[in-house]
């Protein structure tokens, strides 16, 4: 079975500051994607951003970057300069051959002015 | 360009009836995928549609059915509606079944009374 699990139910953080969300996940494929999604309350799922698993470098998109532990299977993702429009869940995501997209149980995240 | 397109945005049914729920896909996708977010948690993968057949099924019961069109767009159908179908459902797709580049409606909330 193929899981991801997301320890942290909420988080919360000041304004400007860093907020790291943790994210592990289980599968016996060797080749996958790893996502991390955002869900405001306007329920629209936006990517965050995305990671190959063949590829050794952690993504980066602006603020937003992943620690990506092949081995560990352990997927973080790190929100720098934090921003009130930040403020959404938080969704863990992979997906394998099998073309079906698994999702941890989300993390809130909520920015403090 | 538009992007993914659900639709209806709300609906609510009482308990034993049936529903339709209907997607567009981003111009250019062919395949499109049906999840199911129930309140709190995170998306469940429901099915897989590609040329005009289910390709990939999740953990669902016969009573969800779905069909895509030659335009590529789709349906999901449910059956005999239950208290526990009540949950926001998603429609991604993608192209050529490729799941590394989703792209999410906004969903339909389907509220079962």
């Amino acid at each position: 079975a193929q899981t991801v699990t997301q320890s942290q139910p909420e988080m919360s953080v000041q304004e400007a500051e860093t907020v790291t969300l943790s994210c592990t996940y289980d599968t016996s494929e060797n080749n996958y994607y790893l996502f991390w999604y955002k869900q405001p309350p306007s329920r629209q799922m936006i990517l965050v951003i995305r990671q190959e698993a063949y590829k050794q470098q952690n993504a980066t998109e602006n603020r937003f970057s992943v620690n990506f532990q092949k081995a560990a299977k352990s997927f973080s993702l790190k929100i720098s300069d934090s921003q009130l429009g930040d403020t959404a869940m938080y969704f863990c995501a992979f997906i394998t051959n099998d073309y079906k997209l698994s999702f941890g149980a989300g993390t809130t995240v909520t920015v403090r002015a | 360009d538009a992007g993914v397109t659900q639709s209806p945005t709300h609906l609510i049914k009482t308990r034993g009836q049936q529903v339709t729920l209907r997607c567009s896909p981003k111009s250019g996708h062919d395949t499109v995928s049906w999840y199911q977010q129930a309140l709190g948690q995170g998306p469940q993968f429901i099915f897989q549609y590609y040329e005009e057949e289910e390709r990939q099924r999740g953990n669902f019961p016969d009573r969800f059915s779905g069909h895509q069109f030659p335009n590529y767009s789709s349906e999901l159908n449910v059956n005999a509606l239950l208290l526990g179908d009540s949950a926001l459902y998603l429609c991604a797709s993608s192209l050529d079944r490729g799941g590394e580049k989703l792209f999410f409606g906004s969903g339909t909330q389907l509220s079962v009374l």
